[in-house]
């Protein structure tokens, strides 16, 4: 399966600042996906990250807040802008073939909002 | 949206113990049981994915089973070891490819 790597494996942002998280698969893929798991919360799609297209948003995440960029099959970016603490969490980018129902993840970027 | 529930929410055990946890989902539109081992700093790892029911999967030490008419699936690890302790997901995921994970299950084996 994809070998998925992702950065930054964590940071500490201020308040009001944005952060871009960069995700690269070993090979291409059809599907980008990205996560999001607050707190005690389950894992949660943020949105399907499209390539040469724009970003599939899930209900209650806007492109505004989470501009995504797929330039290409092997790699997606996910900014997460005007930061505030409640968006401290881990971000996870994950990738699946087309037509196989397994999803293979990065090992997750934690950010903590100050 | 789907609802997918784990149970316990963390768990403590000894090494050497067995021990299990649960996983409820809703049977509407169901295609697949998938279950991750998550450590900190690393990906979740794909452990099983099942997809009928009275599947039963085996991985070493540890096993799944999966009840799609009632909705459940149980992971079990026979001897714990402290490399196991992390976190396990569940998740079910339908035709469309849709993902719905539960919040997870904490596992802390003590040495």
């Amino acid at each position: 399966s994809a070998v998925i790597s992702q950065k930054p494996s964590r940071d500490i942002c201020q308040r009001g600042t944005s952060l871009t998280i960069q995700c690269q698969v070993d090979s291409q893929v059809t599907m980008m996906f990205w996560y999001r798991q607050q707190p005690g919360q389950s894992l949660t799609l943020i949105a399907t990250a499209n390539q040469g297209s724009e970003a599939t948003y899930e209900s209650g995440f806007v492109i505004d807040k989470f501009p995504i960029s797929r330039p290409n099959l092997t790699f997606s970016t996910l900014t997460v802008s005007n930061m505030s603490p409640e968006d401290s969490s881990i971000y996870l980018c994950s990738a699946s073939a087309s037509g196989a129902n397994v999803l293979t993840f990065g090992a997750g970027s934690r950010l903590t909002v100050l | 949206i789907l609802n997918v529930e784990q149970s316990p929410q963390s768990l403590h055990v000894q090494e050497g113990d067995s021990t299990n946890f649960t996983c409820s989902f809703p049977s509407s539109n169901f295609y697949a049981l998938h279950w991750y081992r998550w450590e900190t700093a690393k990906s979740p790892e794909a452990l099983f994915v099942m997809t009928l029911n009275g599947d039963e999967k085996k991985k070493g030490r540890i096993s799944a089973t999966l009840n799609t008419k009632e909705g459940y699936s149980y992971l079990y690890i026979k001897g714990s070891q402290p490399e196991d302790s992390a976190t396990y997901l569940c998740a079910s995921s339908n035709t469309g490819n849709q993902f719905y994970f539960g919040t997870g299950t904490s596992l802390t084996v003590i040495p």
